[in-house]
């Protein structure tokens, strides 16, 4: 069946650094990817997604681009801040009603 | 503001215990979904449903069941609660269609079974 499977963390940085949380899949054809942020004492909300194959998605500097030749969809930020502390979830439709895979989840603690 | 509630954000609860977890959205969607998570595990999908009275079993069904008597309102309800269910569970809702896996999330409840 469908599955995700997440970098495990958690992964500390610097304020400031490059961020790269990888993610990869599998998954008969070609599903909608998502990543989701969970910030302390919330729940999760849509950081972004992708709908098809070399689509990148991008919100709050973001980034992630969808490959189906290494099937994965990896997270990217160029400086990340003490407030992108979070867990970060990477996830994938699982069916037709909207149901979401989510891989185990990514803890990022940013430093000052 | 859009907005999923769940009534609760702590319970705690003895063992056996039947205990019900309310979740009301404001969007109008059709789709809403219970999950939990777990440290490690991360998100597992108990229960979802797509229309009023409807529902279907996710990954982790057994020990829970689910109401849905109104669009706007979906219960979990643990019929006799037991150890292994303390978790955070949370609550999500969907429009679907064009809009599918674009979830909005409750803060979640943690429950705690003593």
């Amino acid at each position: 069946g469908n599955s995700v499977t997440q970098m495990e963390g958690p992964v500390t940085l610097s304020e400031e650094a490059f961020l790269t949380i990888n993610c990869t899949y599998t998954a008969t054809g070609y599903p909608s990817l998502f990543w989701y942020v969970q910030y302390p004492g919330e729940g999760l909300q849509l950081l972004l997604k992708a709908t098809k194959a070399d689509d990148k998605g991008s919100n709050k500097g973001f980034e992630a681009t969808y490959r189906k030749e290494t099937t994965s969809f990896h997270l990217e930020k160029g400086s990340v801040q003490v407030s992108d502390s979070a867990v970060y979830f990477c996830a994938l439709i699982g069916g037709s009603q909207g149901n979401l895979i989510f891989g185990k989840g990514t803890k990022l603690s940013v430093k000052p | 503001d859009v907005k999923v509630t769940q009534s609760s954000r702590y319970l705690v609860k003895r063992t056996g215990e039947k205990v019900f977890l309310e979740c009301v959205q404001d969007m109008d969607h059709e789709n809403m979904f219970w999950y939990r998570q777990d440290p490690g595990l991360g998100l597992r999908l108990i229960y979802f449903s797509y229309d009023v009275k409807m529902k279907e079993k996710g990954d982790i069904p057994e020990g829970y069941s689910v109401s849905r008597e109104k669009k706007e309102r979906f219960s979990l309800i643990l019929e006799s609660a037991s150890t292994n269910q303390t978790s955070m569970y949370l609550c999500a809702s969907t429009r679907g269609g064009g809009r599918a896996g674009e979830l909005f999330f409750g803060e979640g409840s943690r429950l705690t079974v003593l």
